[in-house]
C-alpha cells in the first residue's frame, strides 16, 4: 500500500550543528505535508507544511524541501539546540476539503548533543 | 488558554470495562480528529467530524465510539476494553475553510488496559 516512510529512526547530532530530517512518500495524489515535532508527553506540534506546487519552504531556522520527482520531503533545522530534542513525524495530506486526515510516517527521534 | 484539551491526561483500567475520553477545541475549528499512536510511536487516524458529521471511519472495532455533541467537543467512548487498546489517544481539530489543513493536537490520554 502507499505510506509515509523515514529513512533513520534515530538522529544524533552536536549543538550547533544543522539538521536534516528525511522521509518518502509514495502516494503521488498528496498535495500538502507537514512536519511535526512530539517532545516525550506531548502531542505533535506544527512545524512547517509545503504544498505540492512548491518546492521548498522557510521558517524560522527550518526549512522542507519538497521532491515530488522522487517523493521525498526533508526538514531541515539549523543551529540546532537541545531543545529541538523530540521525534519528527512527516505527514501527508490526502482527501477533499474538510475530510482531510493525515497519513503520518513512522518517526524520527533526534537527539541534540551537547 | 488550551487550544485542544483533553481529559483524562492518564487512564488506567481493567479489561471489559467501558471508558470515555473528552476532547474539546476552542479554536473554532469545525473538523475533529482522533488519532492512536501505539507503543511504537506510530500516529493512526482513527476517526473525523466535520460539522459534528462523521467523515473518517477507519478500520477500527466497533467498540470504539465517537461522539460529537458539538462542533467544539469530539468523545470517544470505548467498550468492553482489551489490552491492545493500550496507546496514547490524541484529539486533534483543524478548519476545512481554504486548502491547509493544519491539524492542532491535543496532549493526549494514555490509556493502559490491564
Amino acid at each position: 500500500g502507499e505510506s509515509v516512510g523515514l529513512h533513520l529512526p534515530t538522529l544524533s547530532v552536536q549543538e550547533g550543528d544543522n539538521s536534516i530530517i528525511n522521509c518518502a512518500y509514495s502516494n503521488s495524489a498528496s498535495d500538502y505535508f507537514i512536519w511535526y515535532k512530539q517532545e516525550s508527553g506531548k502531542g505533535p506540534q506544527f512545524i512547517i507544511d509545503i504544498r505540492s506546487n512548491m518546492d521548498k519552504r522557510q521558517g524560522q531556522r527550518v526549512t522542507v524541501l519538497l521532491n515530488k520527482t522522487v517523493k521525498h520531503l526533508s526538514l531541515q533545522i539549523a543551529a540546532t539546540q537541545p531543545g529541538d530534542s523530540a521525534v519528527y513525524f512527516c505527514a501527508e495530506n490526502i482527501g477533499s476539503t474538510g475530510r482531510r486526515a493525515l497519513t503520518f510516517g513512522s518517526g524520527t527521534r533526534l537527539q541534540v548533543q551537547p | 488558554d488550551t487550544a485542544v484539551s483533553q481529559t483524562p491526561k492518564y487512564l488506567v483500567t481493567q479489561m471489559g470495562n467501558d471508558k470515555s475520553i473528552k476532547c474539546e477545541q476552542n479554536l473554532g475549528h469545525d473538523t475533529m480528529y482522533w488519532y492512536k499512536q501505539d507503543s511504537k510511536k506510530f500516529l493512526k487516524i482513527m476517526f473525523s467530524y466535520n460539522n459534528k458529521e462523521l467523515i473518517i471511519n477507519e478500520t477500527v472495532p466497533n467498540r470504539f465510539s465517537p461522539k460529537s455533541p458539538d462542533k467544539a467537543h469530539l468523545n470517544l467512548h470505548i467498550n468492553s476494553l482489551e489490552l491492545g487498546d493500550s496507546a496514547v489517544y490524541f484529539c486533534a481539530s483543524s478548519s476545512s475553510a481554504g486548502t491547509r489543513s493544519e491539524q492542532f493536537f491535543g496532549p493526549g490520554t494514555r490509556l493502559t488496559v490491564l
